[in-house]
């Protein structure tokens, strides 16, 4: 099966920063999205963005399928923005996620 | 248009009885994921159906775990002879068609004492 890398698996921010979460794939995907769960579990859809740029306030996505990768970003980091971020491709297979600590 | 139901939210089950989750997807929605995550883990598949089909169980445990999609009805995830390595959050998603965007349930709580 396709095999997907979320990278950096940990990151630590200090609130007003910006970041880029990835994910790679080992082949190319179809359907994918972006979600977000917050400290309290709940799953939140941020992004269906099987090609092309999306934006949503501070937080944009980019998926370029032909690379195989798509791109999170989160500008302004608020303490809010804290929790894990996945992306999911095909069938609703998820990456393992990256976690983000945004400090005040 | 009300979201993806789950319910019960928590449930508690001695080792040995059995487990019922329920998923009613949102309106018009006939394709349903489960998945289980452990504490500070992510999303594991299990299972993926479509109304009265079973797509893709490859994530499924061979014994004791089943899943079905009514015509009618919500999505089940059964649990039988529950042990203690079950606990764990069971969410659902659900979509229109396999390629469409996909939203969660809230989730169910499942712990066993």
């Amino acid at each position: 099966g396709i095999q997907v890398e979320q990278s950096p698996p940990d990151l630590i921010l200090q609130e007003g920063a910006n970041s880029t979460l990835r994910c790679n794939f080992s082949d190319s995907v179809n359907n994918l999205q972006w979600f977000h769960q917050n400290p309290w579990g709940q799953l939140i859809n941020l992004f269906y963005i099987p090609s092309g740029t999306k934006q949503n306030g501070r937080l944009s996505a980019t998926t370029v399928a032909t690379e195989r990768y798509s791109l999170l970003y989160i500008s302004s980091s608020q303490t809010t923005d804290s929790g894990v971020y996945f992306c999911a491709f095909n069938d609703m297979r998820f990456g393992a996620g990256t976690r983000l600590t945004v400090k005040p | 248009n009300a979201g993806v139901m789950q319910n019960p939210r928590h449930l508690v089950r001695r080792r040995g009885q059995e487990a019922r989750l329920r998923c009613s997807p949102m309106k018009g929605h006939s394709h349903v994921y489960w998945y289980r995550q452990l504490p500070e883990e992510g999303l594991k598949f299990m299972v993926y159906l479509q109304k009265e089909n079973i797509i893709d169980e490859s994530g499924m445990p061979k014994e004791r775990f089943s899943a079905e999609f009514p015509k009618e009805g919500p999505s089940i995830l059964r649990i039988q002879q529950v042990v203690r390595g079950d606990s764990a959050a069971y969410f659902c998603a659900s979509s229109a068609t396999g390629n469409t965007e996909a939203f969660f349930g809230q989730g169910t709580r499942l712990t066993v004492v």
